[in-house]
């Protein structure tokens, strides 16, 4: 079974400085897709970026991009000139691909890093 | 506006009571799916459905029931089986398009006990 493991609970940021968030995860595929979803306060949950592991390039989004490390199973969230609307939890998320005879049977989830913004 | 609606968005059960959650879709998705959050942790799947007539048990499906009968619905029931209901429960879909794999999810219901 795949598991994703977010080690840290919380981090802090400064506005406007740039944090990073980990996700490790566990598989035996060698083709999924890797998420981040963001849950603000008001619980709804936002994709914020998507990863394709069949792709070399990591997947940028705005001030939203990644460090995706195959071979580490590790697909870090880095997040540029924080806001204070960045304040949220942060999920990580895995999905197997159709090819792998997964793709539609619902994603495996991180327990979540809870990001605050400092003024 | 296309979307996810889910309803109640709060729900209390009495002891011994079952109770049904509504999710309702307009993106004319063929997938849907029911996760369960408790605090501090993330989304664990309950059931998912690819199909219409068709569902499929996800990692803790025990004490709760689904349906599919049309394409736009996919109520979830928490039985009184469920010893532990108390959590915030988030529905969502996926479109037919398998190699986007994207997850859209409604705003949720947080359910209690009395």
């Amino acid at each position: 079974a795949q598991t994703v493991t977010q080690s840290q609970p919380e981090m802090s940021v400064q506005e406007a400085e740039t944090v990073t968030l980990s996700c490790t995860y566990d598989t035996s595929e060698s083709d999924y897709y890797l998420f981040w979803y963001k849950q603000p306060p008001s619980r709804q949950m936002i994709l914020v970026i998507r990863q394709e592991a069949y792709k070399q390039q990591n997947a940028t989004e705005n001030r939203f991009s990644v460090n995706f490390q195959k071979a580490a199973k590790s697909f870090s969230l880095k997040i540029s000139d924080s806001q204070l609307g960045d304040a949220a939890m942060y999920f990580c998320a895995y999905s197997p691909s159709e090819g792998s005879g997964g793709g539609a049977d619902g994603l495996t989830f991180g327990k979540g890093t809870h990001l605050i913004i400092q003024p | 506006d296309g979307g996810i609606t889910q309803s109640p968005k709060y729900l209390f059960r009495k002891e011994g009571q079952n109770v049904t959650l509504s999710c309702e879709q307009n993106l004319n998705h063929d997938a849907m799916y029911w996760y369960r959050q408790d605090p501090g942790q993330g989304l664990r799947l309950i059931y998912y459905s690819q199909i219409v007539n068709d569902f499929q048990k996800g990692d803790i499906a025990e004490g709760y029931s689904v349906s599919r009968e049309k394409k736009e619905s996919f109520p979830l029931t928490v039985t009184s089986a469920q010893k532990n209901p108390t959590a915030f429960y988030l529905c969502a879909s996926t479109d037919g398009s398998l190699a986007k794999n994207i997850q859209y999810f409604g705003a949720g219901t947080r359910l209690s006990v009395l």
